[in-house]
């Protein structure tokens, strides 16, 4: 099965602070994705990325920035974190787009104080 | 735009029961259609996925059945188990061939099954 790992598990932060998100997949799927998860909306796709260096706008990316720097690398960065963006935050990938699974990686909690 | 209707945000049985979740989707194109199954404090993950239509689809005793003139894809179980506890999402991903191939995730459903 695939492997998506994330780092930190666990963020705490200020607002106004400087936060990065990092996930890497070691399957070397095309596609990775940033999601937020919050309760009674579901997921909502942030930023996702089909190749090293590309990077295409979500559903939600207003104060997110997105950075895939290779095949296995992909990073969330909030460059002023604000309360409204204390949330459950999933990477995933896939090898394909439209109709392939999504695999996803074990979460990252933020909170903005 | 593509969306994805879970009518149900909170649904409580009783072990044995059968269980069906309501997806209901809307897109102009051809639908691919997921659910994904999330368990306290872990991932989502796929449970199974169509895009045929009036093809049951089966897992882990779980099936759904796409019904692209009614655009559902209900997820049913003949009788449920403690261990079925959990968040359920439907998802949508419409075909690749109109450009747009991201998924599109319901609010989802959180089924949780007593003794």
């Amino acid at each position: 099965e695939a492997a998506v790992t994330q780092s930190p598990r666990n963020k705490v932060t200020v607002t106004g602070g400087n936060v990065t998100l990092s996930c890497r997949q070691t399957n070397s799927h095309n596609y990775m994705y940033w999601y937020r998860q919050d309760t009674g909306h579901g997921l909502r796709l942030i930023h996702y990325s089909y190749g090293a260096g590309n990077l295409q706008i979500g559903d939600v990316p207003d104060g997110y920035k997105a950075t895939r720097t290779t095949q296995e690398d992909f990073f969330l960065l909030l460059e002023l974190a604000s309360p409204s963006q204390t949330s459950l935050y999933f990477c995933a990938s896939s090898d394909l787009g439209a109709e392939d699974t999504q695999y996803f990686g074990p979460g990252t909690r933020l909170l903005v104080l | 735009g593509d969306s994805v209707t879970q009518t149900e945000g909170l649904v409580t049985l009783t072990k044995g029961l059968p269980v069906m979740l309501n997806c209901t989707y809307q897109t102009t194109y051809s639908p691919f259609l997921f659910w994904y199954v999330q368990h306290l404090n872990e991932a989502p993950k796929l449970l199974l996925k169509s895009s045929t239509d009036n093809k049951r689809t089966e897992h882990q005793g779980f099936y759904a059945t796409l019904h692209k003139s009614s655009s559902s894809f209900h997820l049913q179980k003949s009788s449920v188990q403690l261990s079925d506890s959990a968040l359920y999402f439907c998802a949508l991903s419409a075909d690749a061939s109109s450009g747009s191939w991201q998924l599109i995730f319901g609010s989802g459903t959180q089924l949780t099954v007593m003794p």
